[in-house]
């Protein structure tokens, strides 16, 4: 199945530097790539996804990079702010499997002032 | 807005007790989706509905059943539970089909005791 690995497990940064979350991934047919972000005793929700068929997505100040070569995927967070501070999950999808994702262990993300 | 809700938010249960956890979704979503949350090892999934009555193990299944009688609740069964098995439970659901949103409950903290 699908493995996942996501570093790093913790992160801070300083308000307005960036921040940067790799993810590697073993199955070269997974397709879907959504990051989730979860703020302290809230929810995981969807912040921005990738499908296989383009390198690079973005949304305001994240965006996200695939490199389907090196089987590898990047969140990037511009100009942070403390509402930034969470715990960040990618995931992929595997095939044959329509809609079980496989989730990375997370990484903590701490904007400091 | 998609809403996944989770009955309890917090529990304290004895070891050998069965316990249930309830979680309902209001969207009509043919998957629903039960995950632990463990720090340092990310989102595990226990179990996958993807139909009434139609059920799949996940990556960590042992010690776990689930019960769909209608689409819109799942529940999961710890039928003799562990102090192993304290943890924050997620319930999640998708709309069927490979790369959709998937939409997280709030979460139930079990403690074991």
């Amino acid at each position: 199945g699908e493995n996942v690995e996501q570093h790093p497990s913790t992160l801070s940064v300083q308000e307005g530097d960036s921040a940067v979350i790799k993810c590697t991934y073993s199955d070269s047919a997974s397709n879907y790539f959504p990051w989730y972000k979860q703020e302290l005793g809230k929810r995981p929700q969807l912040i921005i996804d990738i499908r296989s068929n383009v390198g690079e997505k973005k949304d305001q100040r994240i965006a996200v990079t695939l490199n389907k070569t090196a089987k590898h995927f990047s969140l990037h967070i511009t100009e942070t702010q403390p509402e930034d501070s969470a715990v960040y999950f990618c995931a992929g999808l595997p095939t044959g499997t329509a809609s079980k994702l496989t989730f990375g262990t997370g990484t903590r993300l701490q904007v400091t002032l | 807005d998609v809403k996944v809700t989770q009955s309890s938010r917090y529990l304290v249960k004895r070891t050998g007790e069965k316990v249930f956890l309830e979680c309902v979704q209001d969207m009509d979503h043919e998957n629903m989706f039960w995950y632990r949350q463990d720090p340092g090892l990310g989102l595990r999934l226990i179990y996958f509905s993807y139909d009434v009555k139609m059920k799949e193990k996940g990556d960590i299944p042992e010690g776990y059943s689930v019960s769909r009688e209608k689409k819109e609740r799942v529940s999961l069964i710890l039928e003799s539970a562990s102090t192993n098995q304290t943890s924050m439970y997620l319930c999640a659901s998708m709309e069927q089909g490979a790369g959709n949103t998937i939409y997280f409950g709030e979460g139930s903290w079990l403690t074991v005791v």
